[in-house]
């Protein structure tokens, strides 16, 4: 079973900085199962990087994916306002399972 | 682009069966899987399970016992059946489409279940 660990659970920045988000898994997954989603109070969450760190339609350029193995990044460029939200990231497996890692707030400093 | 919408009872008494159906309107039902997800108040996001139009399931081991996914191409929608509720079951219900059979691309709004007496 792959179990997914997310760090740190809050990261606590001003507008403007650069944001780096960890996920690691507890075995060797592939980058292109690894996948990112953003949200906000009270709104579904919403499909940021996918597949081989393909941002999905509408996400800013801010916003990148990177890593391999068992450890992976979101990185946010520069913090806009609207960026402050909880992350998760989320793999498929062989197995047929669809797990999610336990999420990263980003809030204001 | 896909649009889904779930539905349901809001309140539902322990060890009652949980039901809920999401209405799909665009896009073909046969070119996603179809999942439901789940997250507690204050809690992280939790995969139930999917089904494919063609009727084929998959489950979270953890919850598989209870659950049961449907499908009604017909009317164009799906619909989750979880049995014998706690209160350890009262989250918002979010209804999805997989992508590329491995990521979440379409959401619902999601529905707040609780279990109650």
């Amino acid at each position: 079973e792959i179990v997914l660990t997310q760090s740190p659970g809050t990261l606590s920045l001003s507008p403007g900085e650069r944001a780096t988000l960890s996920c690691r898994a507890n075995q060797t997954i592939s980058s292109s199962s690894l996948v990112w989603y953003q949200q906000k109070p009270g709104q579904a969450p919403r499909l940021l990087i996918y597949g081989e760190s393909r941002r999905a339609t509408g996400v800013p350029d801010r916003f990148s994916g990177s890593g391999s193995g068992t450890d992976f990044t979101l990185t946010i460029s520069r913090l806009e306002p609207e960026d402050f939200a909880v992350y998760y990231c989320q793999q498929y497996g062989s197995s047929r399972v669809f797990t999610f890692g336990p999420g990263t707030k980003v809030d204001i400093k | 682009q896909v649009q889904l919408q779930e539905s349901g009872p809001g309140l539902v008494k322990p060890s009652e069966t949980l039901s809920l159906t999401c209405t799909v309107s665009r896009g073909s039902i046969s070119s996603y899987y179809w999942s439901w997800i789940r997250q507690p108040p204050g809690k992280g996001l939790e995969w139930i399970g999917y089904i494919y139009y063609s009727g084929s399931t998959n489950y979270d081991p953890s919850l598989k016992s209870r659950v049961t996914i449907s499908m009604d191409t017909s009317k164009r929608q799906f619909s989750l059946k979880l049995r014998s509720v706690t209160a350890a079951d009262t989250a918002v219900y979010y209804c999805a489409s997989v992508c590329s059979g491995s990521y979440f691309c379409y959401w619902g709004q999601g529905t707040l279940v609780t279990v109650s007496s």
